[in-house]
Order: structure tokens, then sequence, then C-alpha cells
């Protein structure tokens, strides 16, 4: 157990409104990522962090924005919301720092009507 | 375009035959993983691949990393209902903390 909590597990919004993904890790790694993943896409990365403040951009990074205040907490924000953005969202946290081994929460369903 | 390839997309196959799945790019990788996944669960580590050239076996699956630290392959010997599931490669690219992925190998085994 990699000590990985994900919330919500399941959200169903609207069109233009604000939506915040946590993800909360206990293992105090310094690496974390957020995911999304959709049907013939595989995981896409959205955003990562390397501390705390400290965050970059993946390959699909428009419309999303995260913040990192503490080293358990890395959220995902959706500041307005569509429907290309239904999706499952994934968290992760690196596991060893050189081989970059990856381990994920259990997920958020969104969807945005 | 992806970073990292993966073929093919889908696999049906009969209970005891074997296969492979490969994973292709044109970066380089300082190590890259397979995953397996379950519907509904997020991703599982299998294995850590990160010299060129390297070959891991556990149990009845076979992965190896390119010499040239591009490409990797998944041979799986005898498979087994119990094999099914989404297989994913992926990467850490060479002097880069972003870890990227394939789109995944949806692979079914039929008893």
């Amino acid at each position: 157990d990699a000590g990985i909590t994900q919330s919500p597990r399941h959200k169903v919004t609207e069109t233009g409104t604000p939506v915040t993904l946590r993800c909360h890790q206990t293992e105090n790694h310094r690496y974390m990522y957020w995911y999304r993943q959709d049907p013939g896409h595989g995981l896409r990365l959205i955003h990562y962090s390397y501390g705390v403040k400290d965050t970059d951009k993946g390959e699909v990074s428009d419309g999303y924005s995260v913040s990192r205040s503490k080293t358990e907490d890395f959220l995902l924000t959706l500041e307005s919301a569509t429907s290309s953005q239904t999706s499952v969202y994934f968290c992760a946290i690196r596991g060893e720092p050189n081989t970059g081994e990856l381990f994920f929460g259990e997920g958020s369903r969104l969807t945005v009507l | 375009t992806q970073l990292l390839e993966q073929s093919p997309q889908f696999l049906s196959i009969q209970e005891g035959e074997n296969l492979t799945v490969y994973c292709n790019s044109s970066s380089v990788f300082s190590s890259l993983q397979w995953y397996r996944q379950e519907p509904g669960e997020g991703p599982v580590l299998l294995v850590t691949v990160v010299t060129g050239g390297e070959v891991k076996k556990l149990k009845r699956l076979t992965f190896q990393f390119g010499d040239a630290r591009k490409d990797s392959s998944l041979h799986i010997t005898a498979a087994q209902p119990g094999d099914t599931g989404l297989y994913l490669c992926a990467g850490r690219v060479y002097n880069n903390n972003d870890m990227r992925f394939g789109a995944g190998t949806r692979l079914t085994v039929k008893p």
C-alpha cells in the first residue's frame, strides 16, 4: 500500500464550473504526478510536482492548474470544466527517485455535462 | 503522437499461447517500466528496467530493454486467463523528470 488517496472518487459537474481534485500521500515522497486516462490514449501527464510550490507542465496541461502547499497534498484544479475534460484522473507518487517507479491512487472519475 | 508507441493495441488469445507486446520510441530513456491495470483500479508496477540490453523475468513474464534504451518488450509464456488486463509501458526520458506512458495493450486470454 503506497499510502495514496484521491478525493473525490466520483464527481459529476456542469460545464463552466470549477473543480478541484485532491491527492494525499502519507509517504513523504518528493515527486507527485497527475494523469488523465482516456480510451486509446493510455495515461497522459497533466502536471507534476518536484517539491512544495515546485510544479511543471506535462503534455496536456491546458485548462488545468495545480498547487502543492504541503508535501503530502497535490491539488488539480479545472478552473472552468469542459466536456473534453471528462476522464478518469490518476495521481501518482514516484517511489525510487532514479528509476522513476510510480505508485498510483485509485483514480477519480470526473464527468462534465 | 505519443512519445511511447505500444503495439498491438488489442490482443485476444487462447490460454496456453505465447505473446509479445512492444513499446517503441525515438527517445532515449533513463529507465522504463511496465505496469498492469485492472478495471476500476490504478496501474500496478510489474518491473523496471534500467540498463540497455537488460532482461528481467517475473515467473512467465520476460521483459527486455533495448540496447539503445529506446524500446522494450514484454513476452508472456503460456498465457492464462488471469493475465487478462491492460499492460502499459512507461518511461522516464533521459535527464527529465516527467514520466510518459504508452497507450497500452489490452490483453484478453480466453480459457
